[in-house]
């Protein structure tokens, strides 16, 4: 079966650094997408890779290692409006995206 | 670019009822949609993937006779909840995907649904 994993929730301080991990079992990989989502709200755009190596989009960096199955976003600089769920989502190869169940970021001052 | 919009954002029904949710891509053609539903605290759920002027396909245990899923245009889906139910209470969010995209999604902003 298909299947992504991450942590439920994690803990960071403000101005620190937090590694958000995923590893994903997916029949086919068309890509790796990171979501944020506020409560509340619908997700929004992070990052997408599909190609091996690390993407860097200000205080986000998303990497990612299609051998391992992994894949983590680090976010730097924390702030307070960081806190939200992380949503880890790999495309499969009929490009349907499986969704993982999200990790909740909580920051602390 | 590549903003979607849902219709209401909220809105609270009576048990037995039907409830219309449209979504609408307005600054791109949606070739593929999709509806998600989420219960607090879970992940998405994704319910079926509409592609413009076909049946929509539906994720196993989703009932499509309960949630009717019309995508007459390329920038217009509707998701139908008929004859709600109080456990059909739920936040649903459409997502649109056009062509030439590297396949990303592009989030509605969400429907809450509360049936009493």
């Amino acid at each position: 079966g298909q299947n992504i994993d991450q942590p439920t929730e994690m803990t960071a301080t403000e101005g620190a650094i937090v590694q958000i991990n995923c590893t994903y079992q997916t029949s086919g990989f068309n890509g790796l997408f990171w979501y944020q989502q506020h409560a509340g709200e619908a997700p929004t755009f992070l990052s997408y890779n599909v190609l091996d190596g690390l993407e860097e989009k200000g205080r986000f960096s998303s990497f990612l290692s299609r051998s391992k199955g992994y894949s983590y976003l680090l976010l730097k600089e924390l702030q307070m409006k960081d806190s939200a769920s992380y949503l880890c989502a790999v495309m499969d190869s009929n490009y349907q995206l499986i969704w993982g169940a999200g990790t909740k970021l909580i920051i602390k001052p | 670019g590549a903003v979607v919009s849902q219709h209401p954002s909220w809105v609270i029904c009576k048990s037995g009822t039907s409830v219309k949710i449209e979504c609408r891509s307005l600054d791109f053609q949606a070739t593929t949609m999709f509806w998600y539903r989420q219960f607090p605290k879970q992940s998405l759920m994704l319910m079926a993937t509409s592609n413009e002027g076909s049946k929509a396909t539906y994720e196993q245990g989703v009932e499509k006779d309960k949630f009717l899923i019309n995508h007459a245009s390329l920038t217009l889906s509707t998701l139908t909840v008929t004859s709600a139910h109080p456990e059909d209470s739920s936040f649903y969010i459409c997502s649109a995907r056009g062509e030439g995209f590297s396949y990303e999604q592009y989030f509605g902003p969400g429907t809450r649904l509360t049936v009493t």
